[in-house]
């Protein structure tokens, strides 16, 4: 069982360039997020997924798109790059539309630097 | 609004020592708390939650976490760590009952001396 699958696993950036982070989950969750992790901020959420075709913002979603396709997939777009971007990416999903008890299973991360 | 503070950034300590990590939270009305790890290169994992009943919640790998309401703390707690228990440790809190609305603290790392 794969869990949640997220690619790439690094990647670098000039400012200004777009790009999109995969995350995909054999789990049948309905719930899908996107965090990103800064040294001494804990994690923040991007956006997040209630079920298919349904999207919402999180506390930081500036700069950032997503969609969500099918129950498996939820790519987050980076529509123009910028160095405040530079950030440790996770995916996380949930079963059911996330209710807490539910715990998050998460990704090991996608580390983008941007220059 | 709510917030979650860890004291501690690092806590070293010896193999087989007990530790206490810190956790704090600001809140009005109920909340659940949550602790999660992350072991190197890796995702986070739930290591135990408090969402009602008991305030004293234990985990597989025999860490437990109190929730004390009056002084709004969810602190941490192994009698005898072992190297494998470094990692990054999260302390997270919810006023509601969804995912979207978890608030994780800034983590503390636990590195583990021989």
């Amino acid at each position: 069982n794969a869990g949640v699958t997220q690619t790439p696993k690094f990647q670098v950036l000039k400012t200004g360039q777009s790009m999109t982070l995969q995350c995909a989950q054999d789990m049948n969750h309905e719930y899908m997020s996107w965090y990103r992790q800064d040294p001494g901020m804990g994690l923040r959420l991007i956006h997040y997924s209630v079920g298919a075709g349904i999207t919402d913002q999180g506390e930081v979603p500036n700069g950032y798109n997503v969609s969500r396709s099918t129950t498996e997939d939820f790519p987050l777009r980076l529509l123009s790059a910028a160095p405040s971007q530079t950030s440790v990416y996770f995916c996380a999903s949930s079963y059911s539309t996330g209710q807490l008890n539910s715990p998050l299973h998460f990704g090991n991360g996608t580390r983008l630097t941007v220059t | 609004a709510q917030s979650v503070t860890q004291l501690d950034s690092q806590v070293p300590v010896f193999e087989e020592a007990p530790v206490e990590l810190r956790c704090n939270y600001s809140s009005s009305v109920s909340v659940y708390l949550f602790w999660y790890v992350q072991y190197p290169n890796q995702g986070l994992q739930l290591l135990l939650k408090y969402l009602s009943g008991s305030t004293l919640v234990e985990s597989i790998n025999g860490f437990e976490a109190e929730f004390n309401k009056s002084q709004t703390s969810f602190h941490l707690r192994k009698p005898s760590v072992h190297i494998s228990d470094t990692a990054e440790y999260f302390c997270a809190v919810s006023r509601y009952s969804s995912a979207s609305k978890i608030i994780f603290g800034s983590g503390t790392r636990l590195s583990i001396r021989p």
